[in-house]
């Protein structure tokens, strides 16, 4: 079975500091993909970033960036410089290879960022 | 421009009716859909995967005859939750697997509430 950890419940910084939201996952898959998502107010999902199994190498986007280690399961997000309209809430997602639709998600993080 | 047209994105109900979501892919056609269901202040829940032309697949705990999914055309599923009850009040959202299987594309979401 596919599990997808998010320890942090909540986070609180003030803008411009940097902030890492923490993702630890499970699966017996060799190649699975990795999600992250911001969640506003508004409800949508909103994607940010797919990772395969196989692509360890860390992406940047500009203030985003993420840390994928295979050895420890886990793939960090961190938000540099944070922004009021950065608070939102953060999933981090799981799905098999072949049927990214069928995702398992963590239970989120609520990020805000304050002025 | 959106992938996933969801809608309504908000309705309310009164409990004993049944209220219907459509979820539709705009660019491509799509066999398979997913259906989740997000409760307040928690994760996205897998409820069943919809498949064009025939019966869905519902998750462990998932009422069919409660959620009813129909996947009538490569473009269109419908999530119908009969006789609404206030403990069905919740954010449903769909999401459509795209042409290439490792993408994910969720509609805009629906916030029922029943009461």
């Amino acid at each position: 079975a596919q599990k997808v950890t998010q320890a942090q419940t909540e986070i609180s910084v003030v803008e411009k500091e940097d902030v890492t939201l923490d993702c630890v996952y499970e699966t017996r898959d060799t190649t699975y993909y990795l999600f992250w998502y911001k969640q506003p107010p508004s409800g949508e999902l909103v994607f940010l970033i797919r990772r395969n199994s196989f692509d360890e190498q860390n992406e940047i986007s500009g203030r985003y960036s993420w840390n994928f280690q295979k050895s420890t399961s886990s793939f960090n997000f961190t938000i540099t410089a944070s922004q009021v309209v950065d608070s939102a809430v953060y999933f981090c997602a799981l799905s098999e290879a072949i049927n990214a639709g069928k995702s398992t998600f963590g239970d989120g993080t609520t990020l805000t960022v304050k002025p | 421009g959106a992938v996933v047209s969801q809608h309504p994105s908000r309705v309310i109900c009164k409990s004993g009716t049944s209220v219907k979501i459509e979820c539709r892919s705009l660019d491509f056609q799509a066999t398979t859909m997913f259906w989740y269901r997000q409760f307040p202040k928690k994760s996205l829940m897998l409820m069943a995967t919809s498949n064009e032309g025939s019966k869905a697949t519902y998750e462990q705990g998932v009422e069919k005859d409660k959620f009813l999914i129909n996947h009538a055309s490569l473009t269109l599923s419908t999530l119908t939750v009969t006789s609404a009850h206030p403990e069905d009040s919740s954010f449903y959202i769909c999401s459509v697997r795209g042409q290439a299987s490792t993408e994910a594309f969720f509609g805009q979401g629906t916030r029922l509430t029943v009461v």
